[in-house]
């Protein structure tokens, strides 16, 4: 068990719809972090969040947006959903210093969409 | 072009057997950072180990063990006398102190140990 959480596990819905994806990372763990995991793409860095401030963009798609909260926690919105959104969607924190050191980086146990 | 590449895509062994998974990377950071994580079928990643470019000294974690080689950019991973429950998807991945704080991925290793 990493110390980070995701909810839900699964998430079935279908084209068009938008639904959101919650991340708590680690206690005391400023960072977190997005990726999406499919078959034809495989792991894919999204965005980075660093105490509440956006730090770096991926692939992250005009559709997606974040946010982290002043508690810490992260939540993934991802709008008019296409059948190639389907995906694992991790969440991952790390403790980054101040100095911005890159450190090791824990996963969550993801968040499985579904599009119909 | 990729930062990391992971050129076994599947591995199968028999147990006990010893197997290398491969990895190198391509950076012009001269501090990186490299990983590997396990991707057992439940699906989590799990992180394995992490090194810094300044340190290539190797390690040997139980029946584990990496191999990092700056001269040739790779940093390849050894499972010794492996068993069923080592069957998962292996990544590695960089982190470039200069470039951003995102994780570039392998496109990870399958493997399959054989009772």
């Amino acid at each position: 068990d990493s110390g980070v959480t995701q909810t839900p596990k699964h998430l079935i819905t279908a084209t068009g719809q938008r639904v959101t994806l919650r991340c708590s990372p680690r206690s005391g763990d400023l960072s977190v972090y997005w990726y999406q995991q499919s078959l034809d793409q495989g792991l894919q860095f999204l965005i980075h969040y660093y105490n509440g401030e956006e730090r770096a963009k991926g692939n992250i798609l005009e559709r997606f947006s974040a946010q982290q909260f002043p508690d810490l926690h992260s939540e993934l919105n991802l709008s008019s959903l296409e059948l190639g959104d389907s995906a694992l969607y991790f969440c991952a924190s790390s403790p980054d210093t101040t100095g911005g050191l890159r450190v090791t980086q824990y996963f969550g146990p993801g968040t499985r969409l579904t599009v119909l | 072009a990729q930062k990391v590449t992971q050129a076994q895509t599947e591995i199968s062994v028999v147990e006990k057997e010893d197997v290398t998974l491969d990895c190198v990377y391509e950076t012009r950071d001269t501090t990186y950072y490299l990983f590997w994580y396990k991707q057992p079928p439940s699906g989590e990643l799990v992180f394995l180990i992490r090194r810094n470019s300044f340190d290539e000294q190797n390690e040997i974690s139980g029946r584990y063990s990496w191999n990092f080689q700056k001269s040739t950019s790779s940093f390849n991973f050894t499972i010794t006398a492996s068993q069923v429950v080592d069957s998962a998807v292996y990544f590695c991945a960089l982190s470039e102190a200069n470039t951003g704080n995102q994780f570039y991925f392998g496109t990870g290793t399958s493997l399959t140990v054989i009772p």
